[in-house]
């Protein structure tokens, strides 16, 4: 069974610019979320979305933004970038609203570098 | 605000030496705690889910506990493999995300 899979894998992007990562979910997994992960914060919640529908946000700014399609694909967008958006952003997904379990099987993640 | 300080940051332990991770939480109304473990370059790996005080589960030489405050993550008799970052996380009865503490760096040398 495969697992989540996020691409790319490793970026580098200067201020400014703007930056698309994508996320597929394990097959049948209709939840997905985004984190991200930083040494000096730690994991921290960015969205969710179930059902191409988001359910929850996190305290970031609108610079970031996601969508899931109807495959329950994923994808999540940082506009404008600033240096500390530097960070490994991680995907993971669920059978249902991690509400129901708390198991959340992530991703690799996508590891950004602002210059 | 919902809140999970993980201790100690890091922790180097001889193979066979038991310990134990801690993780003291303040939460609106737990849903549940959440420990995952984490390799270098990996995502988080998900190890157990505890709902209410008492709440124990094990797996190998991994055990969790949880009381109203804190739960505990003992390792006993540890191999190098045990060697990653383990991550607490508590999920409020208000919503549905994880919130995670720091981490605990762990270290294990034969």
């Amino acid at each position: 069974k495969a697992g989540v899979t996020q691409t790319p894998r490793y970026l580098i992007k200067t201020r400014g610019q703007q930056v698309t990562l994508s996320c597929s979910p394990i097959s049948g997994h209709r939840s997905v979320s985004w984190y991200q992960q930083t040494p000096g914060q730690g994991l921290q919640f960015l969205f969710e979305y179930f059902s191409e529908t988001q359910r929850n946000k996190g305290n970031f700014p609108g610079r970031f933004s996601g969508r899931q399609f109807s495959n329950s694909r994923s994808e999540m967008n940082v506009s404008t970038l600033e240096l500390g958006d530097s960070a490994l952003y991680l995907c993971a997904s669920s059978l249902d609203l991690p509400g129901n379990t708390g198991e959340l099987f992530f991703g690799e993640g996508s590891r950004l570098t602002v210059l | 605000e919902d809140q999970v300080t993980q201790s100690p940051e890091a922790l180097r332990l001889q193979e066979g030496e038991s310990s134990s991770l801690n993780c003291s939480y303040t939460v609106s109304g737990l849903r549940g705690l959440f420990w995952y473990r984490q390799d270098p370059g990996k995502g988080p790996e998900f190890l157990f889910t505890l709902y209410s005080a008492g709440e124990e589960k094990e797996k190998e030489r991994l055990k969790a506990t949880l009381t109203k405050k804190e739960s505990f993550l003992h390792i006993t008799a540890p191999k190098p493999e045990d060697s990653a970052t383990y991550l607490c996380a508590v999920q409020a009865n208000s919503g549905y995300a994880l919130n995670f503490g720091k981490g605990t760096s762990l270290l294990v040398t034969p």
